[in-house]
């Protein structure tokens, strides 16, 4: 696709549950990153990939957020046993070459997550 | 830490003036600085980047300075549109870790009346 894709993009679930959130970058795009906004504030990082490896993974919140990437393409955000504070939208974003330090970054959409 | 600051009160202007947003960082030097716009429900879209090297940088109507000395870079929107409307954020790459990452402010949300 021309864009970074991202589904769902609402899901709705129970506390408890485990919830897996898929981006499709930009088709090339060596670098991605996971990012979650939660309702009025600003953006927190969570995970770096530069192709299928995972330099930074400093923004995961909990041991119960994990990511990976694959083919260097898809990746998929994993948060087992949901609580009602991981409610929020989760961005995708994909970067040419190494990253911001080479340009911008492109965005999807996002992943609406609430947790009842 | 490093902090980055922006205005979180709302920047309502008239339609035809110059918006200009404010981004302030402490306890560091940044390689590079990046705006984006967000609209509501939506995601980020990158606007410009500008490096330590570079005062000022221009696209359309669009201006950004870096000033290092004051750890302060300003947006400028010039003849603003209705259509200008929208959250912009600034990003900057950490102190430590992470050269490659972005930091983001909380944003400035920009109404512009006709």
């Amino acid at each position: 696709g021309a864009g970074v894709s991202q589904s769902p993009s609402n899901k709705v679930t129970e506390k408890g549950k485990d919830v897996e959130l898929r981006c499709d970058p930009i088709s090339g795009h060596t670098a991605l990153y996971w990012y979650r906004q939660s309702l009025g504030q600003g953006l927190e990082f969570l995970i770096y990939f530069q192709g299928n490896s995972a330099p930074d993974k400093s923004g995961l919140p909990s041991d119960r957020f994990s990511a990976e990437r694959t083919g260097g393409s898809v990746s998929t955000l994993t948060i087992q046993r949901t609580q009602q504070e991981d409610s929020a939208v989760y961005l995708c974003a994909s970067s040419q070459g190494q990253g911001a330090n080479t340009g911008e970054l492109f965005f999807g959409e996002g992943s609406r997550l609430t947790v009842l | 830490s490093q902090k980055i600051e922006q205005n979180s009160e709302a920047l309502n202007i008239q339609e035809g003036k110059t918006a200009t947003l404010t981004c302030n960082y402490t306890n560091y030097s940044p390689a590079y600085l990046q705006w984006y716009r967000q609209d509501p429900g939506r995601g980020p879209v990158f606007l410009l980047l500008i490096r330590e090297n570079e005062k000022e940088k221009r696209k359309e109507r669009l201006k950004v300075t870096f000033d290092t000395t004051l750890k302060q870079s300003l947006f400028h929107i010039t003849a603003s549109q209705p259509a200008d409307s929208a959250t912009y954020l600034c990003a900057l790459p950490p102190r430590t870790g992470g050269y490659n990452k972005l930091i983001f402010g909380a944003g400035t949300r920009l109404a512009v009346h006709p």
